[in-house]
């Protein structure tokens, strides 16, 4: 069935360096969306992006949406210690509007 | 605007009891969906109802259910309740079904003994 794979699954940096997760899906999506889990949180809304192509910044955080929509990425640039946590994609398929999720990246950074 | 509430925040069962969660969406939302989550996993989806009907289901047993009323609230039921079933449930409401932003609630958590 239609899946998004998400990778890495974790990623360990030091603050100051940069972090990315990759989306990629097996069909094409009419939309990505991006979330951000703190831990013992809950899923918060970051970001949509809609266009073949788009590219969206928010402060240090670059997302990017792909030609074929079918994968994207999000770039964090100089972590910091408040962007500990998962984050997750999640794009809809136009067939039935269900949102198929990527399994999360979660950010650790080192001490 | 208040967010979405799900209650309860924290229980406890036993294998083999049944268990009711709550969510109330944002107002004006009337699209819900439900996700368990548990440690260190992503987010499984269990089902979406817009309209008081359901119109996705994930791949769970026929143990998990819900419903959505008419002023858009939302229930899911876990029957026969399994040690496996201890979990994060996440309730969200969107204001469409095709491009909407999910609004999550805090959860409740669920610890089967």
């Amino acid at each position: 069935g239609q899946q998004v794979m998400q990778i890495p699954q974790y990623q360990h940096v030091q603050e100051g360096e940069d972090f990315t997760t990759y989306c990629n899906s097996s069909t094409t999506l009419s939309n990505i969306q991006w979330y951000k889990q703190r831990p013992g949180g809950h899923p918060v809304f970051l970001i949509q992006l809609v266009k073949s192509g788009e590219v969206k910044k928010q402060k240090r955080l670059t997302f990017q949406f792909g030609e074929a929509k079918k994968n994207s990425s999000l770039h964090i640039t100089a972590t910091q210690t408040t962007d500990v946590g998962t984050y997750f994609c999640a794009g809809h398929r136009d067939s039935n509007y269900q949102l198929i999720w990527g399994a999360g990246t979660k950010l650790i950074i080192k001490p | 605007k208040a967010g979405v509430t799900q209650t309860p925040r924290y229980l406890i069962k036993t294998r083999g009891q049944q268990v009711t969660l709550s969510c109330s969406p944002i107002s004006g939302h009337r699209s819900v969906s439900w996700y368990q989550q548990t440690p260190g996993q992503g987010l499984q989806f269990l089902f979406e109802y817009f309209s008081e009907t359901q119109r996705n289901k994930g791949n769970f047993p026929g143990r998990f259910s819900g419903r959505q009323f008419s002023n858009s609230r939302s229930e899911m039921n876990v029957s026969t309740l399994e040690l496996g079933d201890s979990a994060l449930y996440l309730c969200a409401s969107s204001m469409d079904r095709a491009t909407g932003e999910l609004f999550f609630g805090e959860g409740s958590r669920l610890t089967v003994l």
